[in-house]
């Protein structure tokens, strides 16, 4: 069965940082593409970042982009986002999400994991 | 950066309405599309990729159809079940953005 489990999240101060990981597993996790994909309480879904199967395509929204870095450890299974800078409004839950399709650039989301919430407050 | 539209943000319809979403493009994005149906508390799920190929095990009473700026996710026979947020995205290229949701209950 293909799982993913995202961990990390917790409260933080505003100008903070946390590491959220996600651990992959039921499927061949170096051969796919995966995102992380937020979302806001009460709001709609916002696509955070992605990144290839061998880590060396990597994308970012601009909201977040010099403030968060994605990342992968294939011999790990294991997905992460170093999010610094924290601001109340990445207050959010944070799901990873892997490509529908292996090998095979940007696709569809599927499946997601369950989520984790990032709560940016004083 | 191509923007998402969709319409309605909500809708309420009566148990066996056809009911239909719509998604717009800023910029054609040829079939790169997939559907999403989200219930209240719940984990995103896939139900369309590549504007209308139905995800396995997506009953059949979902479809999608466009190509280009303009799409539909339509339910040709609305359940109870059904009740959640739907949301449309496009992954032509990053950023790979959604649409802003249309949250749908029953009448």
């Amino acid at each position: 069965e293909v799982q993913l489990v995202e961990s990390g999240g917790g409260l933080v101060q505003p100008g903070g940082s946390l590491r959220l990981s996600c651990t992959a597993s039921g499927f061949t996790f170096s051969s796919y593409e995966m995102n992380w994909v937020r979302q806001a309480p009460g709001k709609g879904l916002e696509w955070v970042s992605y990144i290839s199967g061998s880590g060396s395509i990597i994308y970012y929204a601009d909201s977040v982009k010099g403030r968060f870095t994605i990342s992968r450890d294939n011999a790990k299974n294991s997905l992460y986002l170093q999010m610094n800078s924290l601001r109340a409004e990445d207050t959010a839950v944070y799901y990873c999400a892997r490509d529908g399709v292996p090998n095979s650039y940007i696709n569809w989301f599927d499946p997601w994991g369950q989520g984790t919430l990032v709560t940016v407050s004083s | 950066d191509i923007q998402m539209t969709q319409s309605p943000s909500s809708l309420s319809a009566s148990v066996g309405d056809r009911v239909t979403i719509t998604c717009r493009a800023s910029q054609g994005i040829s079939d790169y599309l997939a559907w999403y149906q989200q219930k209240p508390g719940k984990v995103p799920k896939l139900l369309i990729y590549a504007a209308s190929t139905l995800q396995s095990g997506v009953p059949s009473r979902f479809s999608g159809s466009g190509s280009g700026t303009d799409f539909t996710l339509t339910i040709s026979s609305l359940q109870p079940e059904d009740v959640a947020t739907y949301y449309c995205q496009k992954y032509n290229s990053a950023p790979l953005t959604f649409g802003g949701g249309t949250k749908v209950e029953i009448k």
